[in-house]
């Protein structure tokens, strides 16, 4: 099976702009997870969407939104980009059972720096 | 709220030495525990978990982690270290409460030849 898929993977953009970045999970996954990875903030969660639902949101500001397609697809946005949102934007896909004891396979991200 | 702890952020080994990287947890009730390996400009790839059952688990590429629960510690271990063991190495817990996967700081791994 094809892995989880991110696109773009780079992507440079400057204060103020929006951001759109795409994530197709490994086939057959209906749970999308997303994630910031900054050095000085390690891995943070920011959202996770089942079957299309949001389940569950991290502690980030609404400028962070996400959705999840029928085809499992998802996407998140960042509007009004800051300095601060540079950072690698990861992507993670779990099995359909969507439990807890699911493992997340993560895709390679999408390294996003503002200008 | 659940949690994870790795103390140390570089660890320095000989190639064909034992590694271990440690990490302890906190969570509510029973743990969901995860080891992921990062390599420069990749994402995170799948090493080993711990539902239930064994206390120790064998993974990917020759790693192995044991769970301790009354040190709430879940250490990561290769009997003999690679070159190419050499990565950043996140150890992530879940509880039945809280989807999410809360990850540690993570750990420098650097074998030397």
């Amino acid at each position: 099976k094809a892995g989880v898929t991110q696109t773009p993977r780079y992507l440079i953009k400057t204060r103020g702009q929006q951001v759109t970045l795409s994530c197709s999970p490994i086939s057959g996954h209906r749970s999308v997870s997303w994630y910031q990875q900054t050095p000085g903030q390690g891995l943070q969660f920011l959202f996770e969407y089942f079957s299309e639902t949001q389940r569950n949101k991290g502690n980030f500001p609404g400028r962070f939104s996400g959705r999840q397609f029928s085809n499992s697809r998802s996407e998140m946005n960042v509007s009004t980009l800051e300095l601060g949102d540079s950072a690698l934007y990861l992507c993670a896909s779990s099995p359909s059972t969507g439990g807890f004891t699911d493992t997340q396979y993560f895709g390679p991200g999408t390294r996003l720096t503002v200008l | 709220a659940q949690s994870v702890a790795q103390p140390e952020d570089q660890v320095n080994v000989a190639e064909g030495n034992p590694l271990t990287v440690k990490c302890t947890y906190s969570v509510s009730g029973n743990p969901y525990l995860f080891w992921y390996v990062q390599y420069p400009n990749r994402g995170l790839q799948f090493l080993l978990k711990y539902i239930t059952g064994d206390n120790l688990v064998k993974g990917s590429y020759g790693f192995e982690a044991e769970f301790n629960k009354s040190q709430t510690s879940f250490h990561l271990k290769k009997p003999s270290a690679l070159v190419s063991d050499s990565a950043l190495y996140f150890c992530a817990v879940r509880d039945r409460y809280d989807y999410k996967l809360s990850f540690g700081a993570g750990t420098t791994v650097t074998v030397r030849a």
